[in-house]
């Protein structure tokens, strides 16, 4: 079964960064690209960044650009979102999920807090 | 961007009876390729949203039978034949056709009367 554990998130002050990992197993890490999706009670679930299967490639919602970087680490099985210049209006919780190439965004896993504020 | 929007946002429904919400998209969501990349997901309460329908009308392993999506490039519509309990929470579209970004719907919340 495919299982994803993210973890880093937290409290942290407007400004400050944190870093979130997202570890899989369960499927062929290395063939899947792979998202980071918020959710907030506000705003339902926006979509903030992906990276194919081989990291080469990445994009990013307009709210981040600049300020998420995101990466994989095909030997660990690992995806993360670095997250600099934290704003209030990145609170919220961060899933990673899969994407098999044709069919979409598929599994997410449990997610993690991030709560921005002073 | 693709802007989808959802309707209705709030829907009781009755155990037993049909369900149907509707996702429409701003732009046609047919890709180059042929395919339409519209997926269904549902959040239960508490818990992570799990896809339900992909490329419009193609259940996920696992989904019943009772669940069932349609529609073609702007309009689009998941349907429950027979509501059941497990059933309520938030139904969110998604599109993955024009990228990025991916977009969701608002999301419809389905209750139990």
């Amino acid at each position: 079964d495919v299982q994803l554990v993210e973890s880093g998130g937290g409290l942290v002050q407007p400004g400050g960064s944190l870093r979130l990992s997202c570890v899989a197993s369960g499927f062929t890490f290395n063939a899947y690209w792979m998202h980071w999706v918020r959710q907030t009670p506000g705003k339902g679930l926006v979509w903030i960044s992906h990276i194919n299967s081989d990291g080469s490639d990445t994009s990013y919602a307009d709210s981040v650009k600049g300020r998420f970087t995101i990466s994989r680490d095909n030997a660990k099985n690992t995806v993360y979102l670095q997250m600099n210049s934290l704003r209030a209006g990145d609170t919220g919780v961060y899933y990673c999920t899969t994407d098999d190439p044709g069919l979409g965004i598929d599994s997410w896993g449990q997610g993690t807090l991030v709560t921005v504020s002073s | 961007d693709v802007v989808m929007t959802q309707s209705p946002l709030s829907l009781p429904v009755t155990l037993g009876q049909p369900a149907s919400i509707s996702c429409r998209s701003s732009q046609s969501l047919a890709h180059a390729d042929g395919i339409t990349y519209l997926n269904w997901f549902h959040q239960r309460p508490g818990r992570s949203p799990r896809r339900l329908i992909y490329q419009v009308s193609n259940r996920d392993s696992g989904v019943p039978d009772r669940f069932s999506g349609s529609g073609s490039g702007t309009d689009f519509t998941l349907r429950i034949s027979r509501v059941e309990a497990e059933d309520v929470g938030i139904y969110y579209c998604m599109q993955g056709s024009h990228w990025p970004p991916w977009t969701f719907g608002q999301g419809t919340k389905v209750e139990i009367k």
